[in-house]
């Protein structure tokens, strides 16, 4: 079945960095637009980032754009989010999800993984 | 952007009984609606797509409607793992995928 696993959360002081990965199985991960969305404390989801399932297009949230980059590599079926610039608001649960149709990237999300948690604190 | 507004922010039911979610789109987003169930301290999980297609795992007292900009999710009897938060999302115009921020279903 489809697995989604995502690692590298932690606490992280403001103005720094830190690299998301999620980790992909049960499913053809190279034909598939994969996307990250959070769940901040006491907020709802938020949808951050969509790339394309061969790479070449990626779409960003405005509150991230300019600081979140995704990326994958397909032939290591992992997903990944580089937080930079990081402040207090983006304390969150991260979330990587899988786009349901193959080839195609608009689309509803049709499996998550459980998050990775991220603090943002000094 | 989509912007996507759901109503009420917290609804108290109790269980066996009905309870009926909403969702309004800022523009017609025709049925490209899903909607996601999202228990604590877990993922959340696909519920309905294409406004009214229900995802596998989900029994049938799960029901969603609507088209354009009007859209509800209906649990017809409410039973105690139905307690969640319930996000209706549209994918129709993007980027954004706008969530809408949640609904709250407890137990009265």
């Amino acid at each position: 079945q489809v697995q989604l696993v995502e690692s590298g959360g932690g606490v992280v002081q403001p103005g720094r960095s830190l690299r998301l990965s999620c980790t992909a199985s049960g499913f053809v991960f190279s034909s598939s637009a994969m996307h990250w969305v959070r769940l901040a404390p006491g907020k709802g989801l938020e949808w951050l980032a969509l790339i394309s399932y061969e790479g070449l297009d990626k779409y960003y949230a405005d509150s991230v754009k300019g600081r979140f980059t995704i990326s994958r590599d397909n032939s290591n079926n992992s997903l990944y989010l580089q937080l930079s610039s990081l402040r207090p608001e983006d304390t969150a649960v991260y979330y990587c999800a899988k786009v349901t149709t193959p080839y195609s990237s608009g689309w509803y999300f049709d499996d998550w993984g459980q998050g990775t948690l991220v603090t943002v604190s000094s | 952007e989509i912007v996507m507004t759901q109503s009420p922010a917290t609804l108290s039911v109790s269980p066996g009984e009905r309870a009926t979610l909403s969702c309004r789109a800022s523009e017609s987003i025709y049925t490209n609606l899903a909607w996601y169930q999202q228990k604590p301290g877990q993922a959340p999980r696909l519920l309905i797509y294409g406004a009214s297609t229900r995802a596998t795992g989900f029994p049938a007292r799960f029901s969603g409607s609507g088209s354009g900009t009007e859209f509800t999710l209906t649990i017809s009897s409410l039973e105690s793992e139905d307690f969640a938060v319930y996000y209706c999302q549209q994918y129709n115009s993007w980027p954004p995928f706008t969530f809408g921020q949640g609904t709250k279903l407890e137990i009265k």
